[in-house]
């Protein structure tokens, strides 16, 4: 079975830019989660979406956004980027039912805010 | 204080040695406690978990679970280079959400030929 896919896997945008990054879900999977991971703080929930409704969102800001499509395939979008926002961004995938706990991660979208 | 607490390390052995990793959290509504290895420049792997306590052995890999303490550890036995990677410890079920993982932020581990 393919694994989790990401695109673009390294990015570069200027301050008050915006960005969307993409995530293609291990097949059959249809629950998507998206982290930030930076060296102070670690890895951290974003937010998650199963059958296109989002379940659940972290502490971050509203320029933070998602969408998942009818085949899983979900997006995260980051408008008016910061310096801040410079990490690599993870999207994991989980079965359903009651092992939604197994995530697998994708290798990550880089992203540099200058 | 924090949900979950791992010593970022670094921790550096020779081959061949036996690694203990260990996290503490202070959540008791967590069941499942997972542990993920990431290479530098990629995603984490999930490596193994267990459910509530007791041991998990998969391999070289042991996996370690003391709820009444709140103490979760991962052995690695007859280390070897590959094994050098960043191990992360992580625990769904934060706020009732089975997909939401809240992650120790890792340590780094180096094993020397």
């Amino acid at each position: 079975k393919a694994g989790v896919t990401q695109t673009p896997r390294y990015l570069i945008k200027t301050r008050g830019q915006q960005v969307t990054l993409s995530c293609s879900p291990i097949s059959g999977h249809r629950s998507v989660s998206w982290y930030q991971q930076t060296p102070g703080q670690g890895l951290q929930f974003l937010f998650e979406y199963f059958s296109e409704t989002q379940r659940n969102k972290g502490n971050f800001p509203g320029r933070f956004s998602g969408r998942q499509f009818s085949n899983s395939r979900s997006e995260m979008n980051v408008s008016t980027l910061e310096l801040g926002d410079s990490a690599l961004y993870l999207c994991a995938s989980s079965p359903s039912g009651a092992r939604t706990y197994e995530q697998y991660f994708g290798p990550g979208t880089r992203l540099t805010v200058t | 204080q924090k949900e979950v607490e791992q010593d970022p390390g670094p921790l550096s052995v020779p081959e061949g040695a036996i690694v203990s990793l260990n996290c503490t959290y202070s959540n008791s509504a967590f069941q499942y406690f997972m542990w993920y290895r990431q290479y530098s420049r990629k995603g984490p792997e999930l490596l193994m978990y267990t459910y509530s306590s007791g041991n998990k052995e998969d391999g070289r890999f042991t996996a370690q679970v003391d709820k009444s303490s709140k103490y979760i550890s991962l052995f690695i036995r007859d280390s070897q280079p590959s094994d050098s990677a960043t191990y992360l410890c992580a625990m769904p079920n934060s706020g009732g959400s089975n997909y939401k993982l809240t992650f120790g932020k890792g340590t780094l581990l180096t094993v020397n030929p």
